[in-house]
């Protein structure tokens, strides 16, 4: 059974950097083909996809938050971190890391979410 | 960045009626457009992969259409649990999504 679990602050202040975790079970990311992907929604907004970690340590990330995000993995642990630097307002959102299926690119298992609020 | 624009933005529809949603890119896609059902305070889940296949689990009552840049999601027949929120993907490219579109009992 595939399962993923984000965890992560609940309360990060205004240009602090933001850490969410995802660790995950079922699956290895030592894998030829596996990838997590994270997505994040803002209270009562649509999804917005962050960034993806491929097995081969390969990385995607959003054209618009390139430059504020990394990813990376720790397969010993099973876990995928992302952090955002120089959070703002606007990042409070609940983030919600996903196993990224290869049959059509889809995100076909997902954790349930982690809020984190930024707020001074 | 390809934009995906979702139609409607809402929609009210009463149990058994069937229902379209559409997405459109903002260039070609081929069948790279995924379809996600999501409920209040829950996960989204994934409905239709590659346009038109059935994720394991998913009622037939859910089908996917579409190639390039018109796509669309129907559902046959609606149940009461089907009232979500629907959001659309590609896949091509830099992932992005859709605006949702918000299906309503009337």
């Amino acid at each position: 059974q595939v399962t993923l679990k984000e965890s992560g602050p609940a309360l990060v202040k205004p240009t602090q950097t933001l850490t969410v975790t995802c660790t995950f079970s079922g699956f290895s990311l030592n894998t030829s083909g596996m990838r997590v992907s994270w997505i994040r929604q803002p209270p009562g907004k649509a999804l917005e996809w962050l960034a993806r970690i491929d097995w081969d340590d390969d990385k995607l990330y959003s054209t618009s938050l390139k430059t504020r995000l990394t990813i990376s993995k720790d397969t010993s642990k099973n876990q995928v971190v992302l952090t955002i630097t120089n959070t703002d307002p606007v990042d409070t959102a609940t983030y919600y890391c996903a196993r990224w299926s290869a049959r059509g690119g889809a995100m076909d298992v997902w954790g349930q979410g982690t809020t984190v609020t930024v707020s001074s | 960045d390809i934009q995906m624009t979702q139609s409607p933005s809402s929609l009210s529809a009463s149990v058994g009626d069937r229902v379209t949603i559409t997405c459109r890119a903002s260039q070609s896609i081929t069948i790279f457009l995924n379809w996600y059902q999501q409920k209040p305070g829950k996960a989204p889940k994934l409905l239709i992969y590659g346009a038109s296949s059935l994720q394991s689990g998913v009622p037939s009552r859910f089908s996917g259409s579409g190639s390039g840049t018109d796509f669309t999601l129907t559902i046959s027949s609606l149940q009461p649990e089907d009232f979500a929120t629907y959001y659309c993907q590609q896949s091509y490219s830099t992932p992005t999504f859709g605006q949702g579109t918000r299906l309503e009992i009337k």
